[in-house]
């Protein structure tokens, strides 16, 4: 299986200051169809999870332009422009090019 | 509204069994692959089996083959997660989520995991 990997797994921040969240996979996410399949989520506490970026970079119907992805092959960020209260949670990348989908372990996003 | 509601968690004994559904609404379920997620307590996201818009191909993370099935009921809009001779290590909430969907005779993977539902809990224990 592939391996997800995030870093860092903790992620304090001010109110107002930008985040950032790396995450790496074990093996190429590029599938034969071209497209690269690794999506974020945000889990907000006691709530299910949320899907924010598909295919890398697209963000998904209602998410704020404050979120955006980015990364190829291996490495992939998701960046959080300006953030705010209502981003607390957990975030997770995702990569579905290859079977079966595996997860990051997840970053704790806090307020500082 | 586009919405999938999960029912039939609960209290299991080690060995036991037990079924999930997932009712979907608001868009052709006949159309999308689903999948089964879970999380267990304190836990990240795991991926657990799928099953395609048909129910023809279904496939199951490995600590989960032999012992759960997939199937689904599309003029019910319903999906299904049969587990048996369950354990510990398989409480968690157990989330429905929408999978790839098919478009002129194409799977698609851009909706993979872009609706969920609240999840149901399933907790064995003695």
């Amino acid at each position: 299986d592939v391996v997800m990997t995030q870093f860092p797994l903790s992620l304090p921040v001010t109110l107002g200051q930008p985040a950032s969240i790396s995450c790496r996979s074990s093996q190429s996410l590029v599938h034969s169809d071209g497209n690269t399949y690794l999506n974020w989520f945000q889990q907000r506490p006691g709530q299910s999870p949320r899907r924010l970026i598909y295919k890398v970079s697209n963000r998904d119907s209602g998410v704020p332009d404050r979120f955006s992805g980015s990364g190829s092959g291996t490495d992939f960020t998701l960046k959080i422009s300006r953030v705010e209260a209502a981003d607390v949670g957990v975030y997770y990348c995702m990569q579905g090019t290859h079977w079966s989908y595996t997860f990051g372990q997840g970053t704790k996003l806090e307020i500082k | 509204e586009v919405q999938l509601v999960e029912s039939g968690g609960g209290l299991v004994q080690p060995g036991g069994s037990l079924r999930l559904s997932c009712v979907a609404s608001g868009f052709t379920f006949s159309t999308y692959w689903m999948s089964w997620v879970r999380q267990a307590p304190g836990k990240g996201l795991e991926w657990v089996a799928n099953i395609n818009h048909d129910g023809g191909e279904k496939y199951f993370v490995d600590s989960v083959k032999g012992r759960f099935t997939i199937s689904r009921d599309n003029a019910k809009n319903s999906l299904y997660l049969q587990m048996s001779s369950l354990r510990a290590e398989d409480t968690a909430v157990y989330y429905c989520a929408r999978d790839r969907y098919m478009v002129r005779g194409h799977v698609t993977s851009d909706s993979t995991f872009d609706i969920w539902g609240q999840g149901t809990v399933v907790t064995v224990s003695s």
